[in-house]
């Protein structure tokens, strides 16, 4: 099993309130993603990095931000969480920059704002 | 632009029945990845194929990559019930991230 960590696992909080979730991962991969994932709908890339101090935003717009001062660390922050954020965030990563090699996915954080 | 379609969006089948997922691509794709997602899981690598024509099977499983590297296929022989969840195709569009297609959920009835 991959060794990449997600927390929290679960989190509810109120509108307007700043948020991180983090992301961490033991296998010294240069490429950290972060995807968005309503249920039983399809993945949408928001941010990806490959490597220290590199960040690019996905596909969907999102109003978060990322950071990458680590190898192992890709934390995603939301400044002003709003009930349109509720959703499963699930972090990746994966070897070898010059293609596109196989995910490892984390567990995901379900976040929900009231 | 780039354009994948992955289809059907849903299936539900007896259990021992077959079942195939299709990925369509408009341009020519340099590899595909397929990725299996449990209910209340996350996404699991199964497969890449990377050459044209190419066939791979993974016990009941059996991938392939058109000859065009426009489109794939994961067919399931005599489903179970373990194969429930969703499958996705990634393919590599040669952008610098991954996306994956929409999904297929797969339902098995006992």
């Amino acid at each position: 099993e991959a060794d990449i960590y997600q927390t929290p696992r679960y989190l509810v909080i109120g509108t307007g309130k700043k948020i991180t979730l983090e992301c961490s991962q033991t296998m010294g991969h240069d490429k950290m993603y972060w995807y968005q994932q309503d249920p039983g709908m399809e993945l949408h890339l928001i941010h990806y990095s490959y490597g220290v101090n590199s960040t690019e935003k996905g596909d969907l717009s999102s109003e978060s931000t990322v950071s990458r001062i680590r190898t192992e660390h890709f934390p995603l922050t939301l400044e002003s969480a709003r009930p349109s954020h509720t959703s499963q965030y699930l972090c990746a990563s994966s070897n070898r920059a010059d293609y596109n090699s196989p995910l490892h996915f984390g567990n995901g954080t379900r976040l929900t704002v009231t | 632009g780039q354009q994948v379609m992955q289809i059907p969006q849903y299936q539900h089948v007896q259990e021992g029945e077959d079942f195939t997922t299709y990925c369509n691509s408009s341009t020519t794709l340099s590899n595909i990845q397929w990725y299996k997602q449990r209910p209340g899981g996350h996404p699991v690598f199964l497969i890449q194929l990377v050459k044209s024509g190419e066939v791979k099977k993974q016990k009941r499983l059996t991938f392939q990559f058109g000859e065009a590297k426009k489109n794939s296929s994961l067919h399931i022989t005599a489903t179970q019930t373990t194969d429930v969840g969703t499958y996705f195709c990634a393919p590599d569009t040669g952008r610098r991230a991954l996306t994956f297609g929409s999904g297929t959920r797969l339902q098995v009835q006992p």
